[in-house]
């Protein structure tokens, strides 16, 4: 079943423990994204990777940090998190090619700062 | 002005009445998704669109490239239908518009 996984769904943690969110996608989609999701603001990208070790800042993000060692990996890092990092995660895949577009989303990390 | 406007921004239908969503955008694209959101819940692309017209269901979705356009119709609306209801487009990115509340009454 083509899907996108993240993990975890939920996580509660206090102000300054690095934590990644991890996000697996078994479709080998060049495109994978992550985007934050706030009450009024809509979906907003945080970084974006085109292939493996080719990542992008999206419009978010100070205080993020991503990976893409390999094509179906894109963990989200936050090194030091912060209450305004509380926030619903998504992860997406996508495949961007003419004649071909697909794209998924993962379920989604609620995460709460302390 | 956001690179992608959708209206309304909420819409309270009756049962079994004919919706449509309409989804403006401003860049070039090469892909425009239609994506539902329930409440608490995943995303889940319900279309994606580069030209013309697709259906599934109950649901039709269109776009006009050179309009820069899109619209998302729902026929015989059902209170399962109730979510939130965002266009997206691709251009070297995806780009969000801010959504579309629908509450369908029984």
């Amino acid at each position: 079943e083509a899907q996108v996984t993240q993990n975890p769904r939920y996580l509660i943690t206090v102000t300054g423990k690095k934590l990644t969110v991890t996000c697996s996608q078994n479709m080998n989609h060049e495109y994978m994204s992550w985007y934050r999701q706030d009450p009024g603001l809509g979906l907003r990208q945080i970084y974006y990777s085109m292939n493996v070790e080719v990542t992008d800042k999206g419009d978010v993000p100070e205080g993020y940090k991503v990976s893409r060692k390999e094509k179906r990996n894109f963990p989200l890092i936050l090194e030091s998190p912060s209450p305004n990092q509380t926030s619903l995660y998504f992860c997406a895949s996508g495949d961007y090619r003419i004649g071909n577009t697909e794209a998924f989303f993962g379920q989604g990390t609620r995460l709460t700062v302390v | 002005k956001n690179e992608v406007e959708q209206s309304p921004q909420n819409l309270t239908a009756q049962e079994g009445e004919f919706i449509t969503i309409n989804c403006s955008y401003s860049v070039g694209i090469s892909a425009l998704h239609w994506l539902q959101q329930h409440p608490g819940g995943g995303i889940v692309s319900l279309f994606m669109l580069s030209s013309g017209k697709k259906k599934h269901g109950r649901l039709i979705a269109t776009i006009n490239i050179q309009e820069k356009h899109s619209s998302l119709h729902i026929t015989a609306s059902h209170p399962r239908d109730s979510a939130v209801y965002i266009c997206a487009v691709y251009g070297n990115k995806l780009v969000f518009g801010a959504g579309t509340i629908l509450r369908v009454k029984s």
